[in-house]
């Protein structure tokens, strides 16, 4: 069954620190995908990456990084430098492809960032 | 390019009564995503219409209903409304239909108080 757990339900950190946001997946997939959306208090769903299963390499923009990793099940977001605009809820996703493309996220970690 | 829009983005409604929610894709955008977002169950796919036709459907009665038209608009129906209904409905377009193909952009969402 495909799950997507976000462990962290709330994490506050003062603003210009680093902060990693944890995803866990489950599949029995061996062709997926993998987002990360940014959820700000207007309500707006922003897409920020998505990863397909065989592209193991990590990516970096800006101040965002994402660690992929097939062996540990995880899909890890960091946010380096953190600004109070990145508080928000970020939700992490799975979609495989044998699953009609239905996207699974989960609960959502939602970080304040404190000035 | 405009973005993706809905309308109404607040409405309050009455147990038994009965919704209708509408979003406008970005121009071009051929499919159209409807999601649910409630704070115990998180963020739930609803269903997907591509070409005026449902694609996919997620786990939700039959009280919920959808549709699209020829320029891509969708509307989402919801009768007999319960108190469980009320929640965020966000809507997502891609230019194909499935999350596998396209980046999903989505919405501001729709929120639902049902009293």
């Amino acid at each position: 069954a495909q799950k997507v757990t976000q462990a962290q339900t709330e994490i506050s950190v003062v603003e210009k620190e680093d902060v990693t946001l944890d995803c866990v997946y489950e599949t029995r997939d061996t062709t997926y995908y993998l987002f990360w959306y940014k959820q700000p208090p207007s309500g707006e769903l922003v897409f920020l990456i998505r990863r397909n299963s065989f592209d193991e390499q990590n990516e970096i923009s800006g101040r965002y990084s994402w660690n992929f990793q097939k062996s540990t099940s995880s899909f890890n977001f960091t946010i380096t430098a953190s600004q109070v605009v990145d508080s928000a809820v970020y939700f992490c996703a799975l979609s495989e492809a044998d699953r009609d493309d239905k996207i699974i996220f989960g609960k959502g970690t939602r970080l304040h960032i404190l000035p | 390019k405009a973005g993706v829009t809905q309308t109404p983005r607040y409405l309050i409604k009455t147990r038994g009564q009965q919704v209708t929610l509408s979003c406008s894709p970005i121009s071009g955008h051929r499919s159209v995503s409807w999601y649910q977002q409630t704070p115990g169950q998180g963020l739930q796919f609803l269903f997907e219409y591509f070409s005026e036709t449902q694609r996919n459907k997620g786990n939700f009665p039959g009280r919920f209903s959808g549709r699209q038209f020829s320029n891509s608009r969708s509307e989402m129906n919801v009768s007999t409304l319960e108190l469980g209904d009320s929640a965020l409905y966000l809507c997502a377009s891609s230019l194909v239909s499935g999350a596998l193909k396209e980046t999903q952009y989505f919405g501001p969402g729709t929120r639902l108080l049902v009293l």
